[in-house]
């Protein structure tokens, strides 16, 4: 399995609370994504980065905040939580090399109450 | 807007059944293709892909899938489904940019009976 861990891996807390989840990889890859996955609606992206310092917008980027100083490293960061909020968030990796598919974490469990 | 269409929802087999998940893409340029597979608890694991060439991909686990260009399709297909299959399923496809942003299907859900 590709080297991602996710921390933590299950998470409670109230509203309007921040929250950063975290992604580290040991593979060196450029690329990384988050997404949530929610029942009926698969995985959607949410930021991703194409290297350090270098980030953008998914398809549901609207109150999540990202940052990538490290090239191991990539930051989710909620600044105030809500309950629509409340997810299952998986992180992935992929390498600069075109033919290289997307590798998942194990994902964080999000409940916020 | 991109968008991945998968049509079964849920679909419950017997084992030795043999077993098609539908998958349709909206985008008209180049694209490459997934199927991803996720067991109870686990993480995304890859199937299979396709990026050019044979439209016709083996993956792990006996799986394949067809790659119909003229009717943007890529179903995903076994012979003989096991128990161990049971699991959800997700399609997805990327077009073609450097960026590999991944547009997900909502995910079949697969329950094989032994």
């Amino acid at each position: 399995d590709a080297g991602i861990t996710q921390s933590p891996r299950h998470k409670v807390t109230e509203t309007g609370t921040p929250v950063t989840l975290r992604c580290h990889q040991t593979e060196n890859h450029r690329y990384m994504y988050w997404y949530r996955q929610d029942p009926g609606h698969g995985l959607r992206l949410i930021h991703y980065s194409y290297g350090v310092k270098d980030t953008d917008k998914g398809e549901v980027s609207d109150g999540y905040s990202v940052s990538r100083s490290k090239t191991e490293d990539f930051l989710l960061t909620l600044e105030s939580a809500t309950s629509s909020q409340t997810s299952v968030y998986f992180c992935a990796i992929s390498g600069t090399d075109r033919n290289q598919p997307q590798h998942f974490g194990d994902g964080t469990r999000l409940s916020i109450l | 807007a991109q968008s991945v269409s998968q049509h079964n929802h849920h679909v419950i087999l017997s084992e030795a059944a043999s077993l098609e998940l539908g998958c349709n893409y909206s985008y008209g340029g180049t694209v490459n293709l997934f199927w991803y597979v996720q067991y109870p608890g686990q993480h995304l694991q890859l199937l299979l892909k396709y990026f050019s060439g044979d439209p016709l991909v083996k993956g792990i686990k006996g799986f394949e899938a067809e790659f119909i260009k003229s009717k943007f399709s890529f179903n995903l297909r076994k012979p003989s489904v096991q128990w161990s299959d049971t699991a959800e399923y997700f399609c997805a496809v990327d077009r073609g940019s450097t960026l590999g942003r991944l547009y997900f299907g909502r995910g079949t859900q697969l329950t094989v009976w032994p």
